[in-house]
């Protein structure tokens, strides 16, 4: 079965460095997104992407993160300048419009383990 | 979005059957309930999804009664490895942009005792 994937699984900063998270959507899907997981917290939503721009984003995604689809395959997120409270799992997510009644199911990837210290 | 309500936690022991359910007073007429189960250090996975009454699919089946005000995910003779959280999603994820945003809540924390 198709499936997200998601580089690295674990990845450990200093405070102030740059990070990309590397997502690989499923192929045929249409929309990426991505979400965060602070440890013992709720999935929050922070950006979903589609026809090469932002969709929507939330309040969280601030002007230290960016995304981006630099090739017909990856879906990026970067975080400018981590903060400790930016220490999370990152996951990944994409969907299929063609899928389904009018509302779509997201596939979601492994997740990718941020840690800044 | 409409805003759900579903329990903390629940306990239940192996092979019994367990229902959550989900409060969503404010559903729209638009509105589709979806369930997403998450094991620890996983991505979230689609559980199901429906509109109205009855939908059931090979993992679980989900109950809707007519107002639609609340939702109950009724899973069949669970075992150790449905410990999870289940989180109840309730919006129109398709708007007229095309594109959609899933936001989940703080979900129900089941435990299957042995």
């Amino acid at each position: 079965e198709p499936e997200v994937t998601q580089t690295p699984s674990h990845q450990v900063t200093q405070m102030g460095q740059e990070v990309i998270l590397r997502c690989v959507p499923i192929s045929n899907h249409l929309y990426f997104y991505w979400y965060r997981q602070i440890l013992g917290q709720k999935v929050e939503f922070l950006v979903s992407f589609y026809n090469n721009e932002i969709s929507e984003k939330s309040e969280i995604f601030d002007d230290q993160f960016s995304v981006e689809r630099p090739d017909g395959s990856n879906f990026t997120l970067k975080i400018r300048s981590t903060k400790l409270e930016d220490s999370a799992m990152y996951f990944c997510a994409s969907s299929d419009p063609q899928r389904g009644g009018s509302t779509g199911e997201l596939f979601f990837g492994e997740g990718s383990r941020l840690t800044v210290l | 979005l409409a805003k759900t309500t579903q329990p903390i936690s629940m306990d239940s022991y192996e092979g019994q059957e367990v229902n959550i359910t989900c409060s969503h007073n404010n559903i729209a007429t638009n509105d589709y309930i979806t369930w997403y189960q998450q094991f620890p250090s996983q991505g979230p996975r689609f559980i199901i999804q429906g509109y109205k009454t009855k939908v059931t699919n090979e993992v679980a089946s989900l109950f809707i009664p007519a107002d639609r005000k609340s939702s109950t995910l009724s899973l069949p003779r669970v075992s150790l490895s449905d410990t999870a959280v289940y989180y109840c999603l309730v919006g129109d994820t398709w708007n007229s942009g095309g594109y959609q945003k899933v936001t989940f809540g703080t979900g129900t924390k089941l435990q299957v005792i042995p």
